[in-house]
């Protein structure tokens, strides 16, 4: 089993829909998750950042995290075209000297006009 | 305002040849990265630098040596490039300064690497 897994898509939708996006993982040791947003050839951006269980809410976007199932969410409400994009689930740990995140294989995503 | 920038954007070569990327950040950020994503997406950690030490150093075939001249660079030279090394390289940073802190990482614009 994968450490991290994540749908690939790709995922179509139209503009103003609710979008979810979901990551499950296997490392109970991961304490942070992330949502990164990357652009067709463009580098990763830092979309969203939690630390615990519950939900973390930033405008559109709602990051939810449930430790207990190993499950984190990403949704996004009244999704727009601009949202179009890969989307990538992280997580890690801090402590010692393993810096690394891992990374889910990315969610592509299109929202239609 | 680059916070993490990377030279060349693009890099064709042939099969063989030996090629550099590098990396600067000005965020003043401790730790440093060099990630691998393949035509699938899938973006995976190839080496880690903290305060120019390394300290993580994945699967990685021999022919790849990072070099971090200073905390603020680090350089990634392939040498004997094969078809397989075609992808795209990120670098990343971050400012964890010890244990206990968090991990978010800012990533450059990649280098997309064909090789022929």
């Amino acid at each position: 089993q994968k450490e991290v897994e994540q749908d690939p898509g790709p995922l179509s939708v139209p503009e103003g829909a609710i979008v979810s996006l979901n990551c499950t993982y296997s490392n109970s040791a991961f304490q942070y998750f992330m949502w990164y947003r990357q652009y067709s050839r463009k580098g990763p951006e830092l979309l969203m950042y939690t630390y615990s269980s519950g939900n973390k809410e930033d405008g559109r976007f709602t990051a939810q995290v449930d430790k207990s199932s190993k499950y984190i969410s990403l949704f996004i409400r009244d999704s727009q075209p601009s949202d179009s994009a890969t989307y990538l689930c992280a997580m890690g740990y801090s402590g010692g000297s393993n810096y690394k995140l891992t990374f889910g294989k990315g969610t592509l995503l299109t929202v239609n006009p | 305002d680059t916070a993490v920038s990377q030279t060349p954007k693009y890099l064709v070569t042939q099969m063989g040849n030996d090629k550099s990327i590098k990396c600067e950040q000005n965020l003043g950020h401790d730790t440093m990265y060099w990630y691998k994503q393949d035509s699938k997406k899938f973006l995976k950690i190839m080496f880690s630098y903290n305060n120019k030490e390394l300290i993580i150093n994945e699967t990685v075939p021999n022919r790849f040596s990072p070099k971090s001249p200073d905390k603020a660079h680090l350089n990634l030279h392939i040498n004997s490039l094969e078809l397989g090394d075609s992808a795209v390289y990120f670098c990343a940073s971050s400012p964890l300064s010890g244990s206990g802190s968090t991990d978010t990482q800012y990533f450059g614009p990649g280098t997309r690497l064909t090789v022929l």
